[in-house]
């Protein structure tokens, strides 16, 4: 157990629709990394936020979007949907610096 | 961006000492060198991390030349549980707007 909760730990849903993905750090973890795993593209980063504030964006699409709340949970939503966001979704935390990322369990996105 | 380059997959035996071998060639001077596990269907798990020379863990050794353009990690008589896809992550989690790239990784599988 890593210490990082995500929720849910599965989702279906249709295409053209929106879902929220939910991530909880480590307890003292400032920093939170969103990842996209699919087949056929393997873990690619999405964003990365340090206390509430947007620090590295990778390859997130305009459709995505996240936040970091002040209690530092961190929420990813995927907007309009496509088949191709069918994935698993992981989240990270790390206290900050040169100190390694944590991942969570993954929430595992079905669009149909 | 330090662009990695990895074997795809690598079979071993049980009880062998395993070396995987991870290019860098245009590492920055402030990247460090950071290894990665992942199960199917987990999150990736921290291994080691090192920015030159050796550096030893329960787990592995991680060897970096001192041109630093390529790094080993070393695994220690695996056992069939090391069976996983291992990442090499080059950047300096320290610099704001780094993009961690992860690539497709070394799929190891351990033989009885």
């Amino acid at each position: 157990d890593s210490g990082v909760t995500q929720t849910p730990k599965h989702l279906i849903t249709a295409t053209g629709q929106r879902v929220t993905l939910r991530c909880s750090p480590r307890s003292g973890d400032l920093s939170v990394y969103w990842y996209q795993q699919s087949l056929d593209q393997g873990l690619q980063f999405l964003i990365q936020y340090y206390n509430g504030e947007e620090r590295a964006k990778g390859n997130i699409l305009e459709r995505f979007s996240a936040q970091q709340f002040p209690d530092l949970h961190s929420e990813l939503n995927l907007s309009s949907l496509e088949l191709g966001d069918s994935a698993l979704y992981f989240c990270a935390s790390s206290a900050g610096g040169l100190n390694e990322q944590y991942f969570g369990p993954g929430t595992r996105l079905t669009v149909t | 961006l330090a662009k990695t380059t990895q074997p795809i997959s690598m079979d071993s035996y049980e009880g062998q000492e395993v070396n995987i071998t991870c290019s860098h060639n245009n590492i920055a001077t402030n990247d460090y060198i950071t290894w990665y596990q992942q199960f199917p269907s987990q999150g990736p798990r921290f291994i080691i991390q090192g920015y030159k020379t050796k550096v030893t863990n329960e787990v592995a050794s991680l060897f970096i030349p001192a041109d630093r353009k390529s790094s080993t990690l070393s695994l220690p008589r695996v056992s069939l549980s090391d069976t996983a896809v291992y990442y090499c992550l080059v950047g300096d989690p320290r610099r704001y707007g780094q993009n961690f790239v992860f690539g497709p990784g070394t799929r190891l599988s351990v033989l009885p």
